[in-house]
């Protein structure tokens, strides 16, 4: 059973506060994703990663950056929290490799944050 | 403007009905499309996924339907229960991690 594990449910920040949110994945997989997810709006992916060290803006990438030093971990900093980064972070990570096209994504459960 | 539009945005149904709800999509090129199901405070959890030839899938309950022609896609839920209150959600993949997400139906079953 794969497991995506987010380190908090629920974080509350103050403005210009630096801001790691953690995920990790029990199932070795390769690729590694961030989205924020909004009302109305659908996930969108902030970046993403295919391997260690390696990392791929998404849609909406400013105002943030990863870490990958570890295949099970992929870090989301936020170097400067600000009000309009308030939101539901979702992590997720899937296979990678040949037929990656048809591999499902895992998602984690999200963590909740706001920016004060 | 979403490349990939659910509706309607919310739906309250009694247990033990049906339901349909839709997604039409305007990226290309397709590779396939999935329907997620989301409980409140959980991550998204695959339901279905689809690729260009196929037209229908079932999966329980689930029932999810293609037109790739017209680039359509349902999702039926049949004899619905409670648990199935939650956000379904559409997502359209281009490219090997290139995907559009939907902004979600948020269906609600009530006794």
């Amino acid at each position: 059973d794969v497991k995506v594990t987010q380190s908090s449910r629920y974080l509350v920040k103050r403005t210009g506060e630096k801001v790691f949110l953690e995920c990790v994945q029990d199932m070795d997989h390769e690729n590694m994703f961030w989205y924020r997810q909004d009302p109305g709006l659908g996930l969108r992916l902030i970046y993403f990663s295919y391997d260690v060290k390696m990392k791929e803006k998404g849609d909406i990438p400013e105002g943030y950056s990863v870490s990958r030093e570890k295949k099970e971990r992929f870090s989301l900093i936020l170097e400067s929290a600000s009000t309009n980064q308030t939101s539901m972070y979702l992590c997720a990570s899937s296979p990678g490799g040949a037929g990656v096209i048809n591999y499902e994504q895992y998602f984690g459960p999200g963590t909740r944050l706001t920016v004060t | 403007k979403n490349q990939v539009e659910q509706s309607p945005q919310s739906l309250i149904i009694l247990e033990g009905k049906n339901c349909t709800l839709q997604c039409n999509y305007t990226v290309s090129p397709f590779s396939n499309l999935r329907w997620y199901k989301q409980d409140t405070g959980r991550g998204p959890v695959s339901l279905t996924i689809m690729t260009f030839s196929e037209n229908t899938k079932s999966n329980g309950r689930y029932t999810a339907t293609l037109d790739a022609d017209t680039k359509q896609s349902s999702l039926h839920i049949t004899a619905s229960q409670l648990s199935d209150s939650a956000s379904y959600i559409c997502v359209v993949k281009i490219r090997n991690n290139d995907m559009r997400f939907g902004a979600g139906t948020r269906l609600t079953v009530k006794p």
